[in-house]
């Protein structure tokens, strides 16, 4: 089955430090670039951060610049978000998903997302 | 930055009604827009690509159309599954990519 399930979510202070990650299976990982997508409470959809298919070519929101990094393993069929100096409007669901294009990247496969509370 | 302003936030609509959902980019974004639908607690799903592209599976009943900056998702005939929370999102000029703020289908 073609499917993202990301994990890693939980509670943590503000300042705090928390990785995410989110695990691919049913097809082939290593040809897709890859996006965190988040939601906070009651929210619209909030992009976060991008990276190519070989890690070459990496993108973030300017709200997560300098305090998260986004990183792959192909060869674990993995994708990573390591989230530091955490504040409160970082709350969110986390979604991991697939772009998919040519040249234009529409994101065509989401995983069920996993919640990050930033309180204290 | 590109904007994605959608209308209305709230559109109530009986079952079996045709549903108009729209979309505006601050600046051109072509062809290069998505509409997703989203489920209480459940990821996003992505119904229309292109504009006016059906992702697999998506129903016939499911149509976009546009180019430029003005976009529309519409459902022709409204079913009870439909009634949820549908994005739209550029994908043209990116990072970063941008999504519209929502418009929530709700049964009339």
């Amino acid at each position: 089955e073609v499917q993202l399930v990301e994990s890693g979510g939980g509670l943590v202070k503000p300042g705090g430090s928390l990785r995410l990650s989110c695990a691919a299976s049913g097809f082939t990982f290593s040809s897709y670039s890859m996006n965190w997508v988040r939601q906070a409470p009651g929210k619209g959809l909030e992009w976060v951060s991008s990276i190519s298919s070989s890690s070459s070519y990496i993108y973030y929101a300017d709200s997560v610049k300098g305090r998260f990094t986004i990183s792959r393993d192909n060869a674990k069929n993995s994708l990573y978000l390591q989230m530091n100096s955490l504040r409160a409007e970082d709350t969110a669901v986390y979604y991991c998903a697939r772009a998919h294009g040519r040249g234009y990247w529409y994101f065509d496969l989401w995983g069920r997302g996993t919640l990050v509370t930033v309180s204290s | 930055e590109i904007v994605m302003t959608q209308s209305p936030a709230t559109l109530s609509v009986s079952p079996g009604e045709r549903a108009t959902l729209s979309c505006r980019a601050s600046q051109s974004v072509s062809s290069n827009l998505a509409w997703y639908q989203q489920k209480p607690g459940q990821a996003p799903r992505l119904l229309i690509y292109g504009a006016s592209t059906r992702a697999t599976g998506i129903p016939a009943r499911f149509s976009g159309s546009g180019s430029g900056t003005e976009f529309t998702l519409t459902i022709s005939s409204l079913q009870s599954e439909d009634f949820a929370v549908y994005y739209c999102q550029q994908y043209n000029n990116w990072p970063p990519y941008s999504f519209g703020q929502g418009t929530k289908l709700e049964i009339k």
